[in-house]
């Protein structure tokens, strides 16, 4: 398996407050993504890093932030979560040149 | 949008082989052909990945035809383990994104 850490697995949070969720590789990849999965509409990419320091939107950044200050972290920020952020977050690594991405186990998020 | 179409389920035997067909017609010259599954709770899992040629490796076979409209993902013993949602996806070669359709959830009958 990837060496691919997702941390919380589980949050329970209430509308309104900040929340951070980790992403942490040890394969030393390059690239970086961060990904949710709700019923009906499958996985959609939030956000994305090619480097230390480099990050693009992807189809749903809306409500989102990432940061990435080093090559094996990659954190992603509701500065204010709301109710429509309830998702389970989905962080993968790789996918250089053809290369396969390879994903965590993912970080259930409620949103009370 | 998705670039492919897969059939939204399917069912196997246990020790049968699992043939799971993806239709690409739009693909062009540049563009790979991934296979990834879904158990349930769990992060997608990297199959195989192909562009022009049949590929194998020790999950999976792809076989991609000849025009490369269409392929299928081969799980030649299928185990109950192997249930899952399967994605076919079509990605072009330096393109940072992937895009997951919705999959074929194959179900294998014990």
């Amino acid at each position: 398996d990837a060496g691919i850490t997702q941390s919380p697995r589980h949050k329970v949070t209430e509308t309104g407050t900040p929340v951070t969720l980790r992403c942490h590789q040890t394969e030393n990849h390059r690239y970086m993504y961060w990904y949710r999965q709700d019923p009906g509409h499958g996985l959609r990419l939030i956000h994305y890093s090619y480097g230390v320091k480099d990050t693009d939107k992807g189809e749903v950044s809306d409500g989102y932030s990432v940061s990435r200050s080093k090559t094996e972290d990659f954190l992603l920020t509701l500065e204010s979560a709301t109710s429509s952020q309830t998702s389970v977050y989905f962080c993968a690594i790789g996918g250089y040149s053809n290369q396969p991405q390879h994903f965590g186990d993912g970080t259930r998020l409620s949103i009370l | 949008d998705a670039k492919t179409t897969q059939p939204p389920s399917m069912d196997c035997a246990e020790g049968r082989a699992a043939n799971l067909p993806c239709n690409h017609s739009t693909i062009s010259g540049n563009e790979y052909v991934y296979w990834y599954r879904q158990i349930h709770s769990q992060g997608p899992q990297y199959i195989i990945h192909g562009l022009k040629n049949n590929e194998t490796n020790e999950m999976a076979s792809l076989i991609i035809t000849e025009d490369r409209k269409s392929s299928t993902l081969i799980l030649p013993h299928a185990t109950l383990r192997d249930t899952a949602v399967y994605y076919c996806i079509v990605r072009v070669l330096g393109d940072d994104k992937i895009i997951f359709g919705k999959g074929t959830r194959l179900h294998i009958l014990p």
